[in-house]
C-alpha cells in the first residue's frame, strides 16, 4: 500500500507562492494523486488530481515527476484565507480503499 | 444541487446513551464514507459503502459502532452505548467515481459525550 509522507508544518507570506511535497516511495501503477484542503470545522476540500506530470486547475497545479515517487501541490500567490491543512491521498483501482485514507496533512500558515 | 447532508450538526449526550448520526450522500453517487475527526488520531475512515454494501470495516473501533445505507440516499452511523472517548467530528463523505475518488463531504456532526 502506497503510504504517504508530508511536512508537518509550513509557514508562508502572503503573495509568495507555496509548494508542499509528497512523498509515496511505493505508488502503484494505477494509483492516482490526490490532494485536499481543510479548513476548522469544515470537511475536506477536493482541490485537485492527477496521474503524471503536471496538471493546474483554476486554484492550484500539481506537479509529477517520471517516477512518480513524490508529487508537489503548489499554490500561486498565496492569501491569509489559504491557511489550512493540506492532504496528500494515494490509491486506486488496485487498492480502492486507500484511495480515502487520510494522512496528518501539512498545516499551512500564512502570515501577512 | 445539495450537498452532502448530516444530522445532527451537534450532539451532546451522556455515557451509555445511544448516538445516531444520519447521511444523506449527493444524489448520482455511489459510494458513501464515514470518518472520523479527533485532534489526537486525525482524520480516520470508519466504513465505506459502495452501491449500499459495505465494502470495509475494518475502520469502526468496536462493536459499539455500527453504520448502515438501506438505500442510495441515506446511511446512519449509530454508537451503542456512547463513551467519553467517542467524542469527536464525524464526516460522511460521498464520491461519484469510486477508483479515482474524489470526495465531497458533509459539513459534520460534532458530538460530545458527557
Amino acid at each position: 500500500l502506497a503510504k504517504t509522507t508530508q511536512p508537518i508544518s509550513m509557514d508562508s507570506y502572503e503573495g509568495q507562492e507555496v509548494n508542499i511535497t509528497c512523498s509515496h516511495n511505493n505508488i502503484a501503477t494505477n494509483d492516482y494523486i490526490t490532494w485536499y484542503q481543510q479548513f476548522p470545522s469544515q470537511g475536506p476540500r477536493f482541490i485537485i488530481q492527477g496521474y503524471k506530470t503536471k496538471v493546474t486547475n483554476e486554484v492550484a497545479s500539481l506537479f509529477i515527476p517520471a517516477d512518480r515517487k513524490s508529487s508537489t501541490l503548489s499554490l500561486p500567490r498565496v492569501s491569509l484565507s489559504d491557511t489550512a491543512v493540506y492532504y496528500c491521498l494515494v490509491g486506486g483501482r488496485d487498492n480502492y480503499g486507500q484511495n480515502f485514507v487520510f494522512g496528518p496533512g501539512t498545516r499551512l500558515s500564512v502570515l501577512p | 444541487d445539495a450537498g452532502v447532508i448530516q444530522s445532527p450538526r451537534h450532539e451532546v449526550t451522556e455515557m451509555g446513551q445511544e448516538v445516531t448520526l444520519r447521511c444523506k450522500p449527493i444524489s448520482g453517487h455511489n459510494s458513501l464514507f464515514w470518518y472520523r475527526q479527533t485532534m489526537m488520531r486525525g482524520l480516520e475512515l470508519l466504513i465505506y459503502f459502495n452501491n449500499n454494501v459495505p465494502i470495509d470495516d475494518s475502520g469502526m473501533p468496536e462493536d459499539r459502532f455500527s453504520a448502515k445505507m438501506p438505500n442510495a440516499s441515506f446511511s446512519t452511523l449509530k454508537i451503542q452505548p456512547s463513551e467519553p472517548r467517542d467524542s469527536a467530528v464525524y464526516f460522511c463523505a460521498s464520491s461519484r467515481d469510486s477508483l479515482t475518488g474524489e470526495l465531497f463531504f458533509g459539513e459534520g456532526s460534532r458530538l460530545t459525550v458527557l
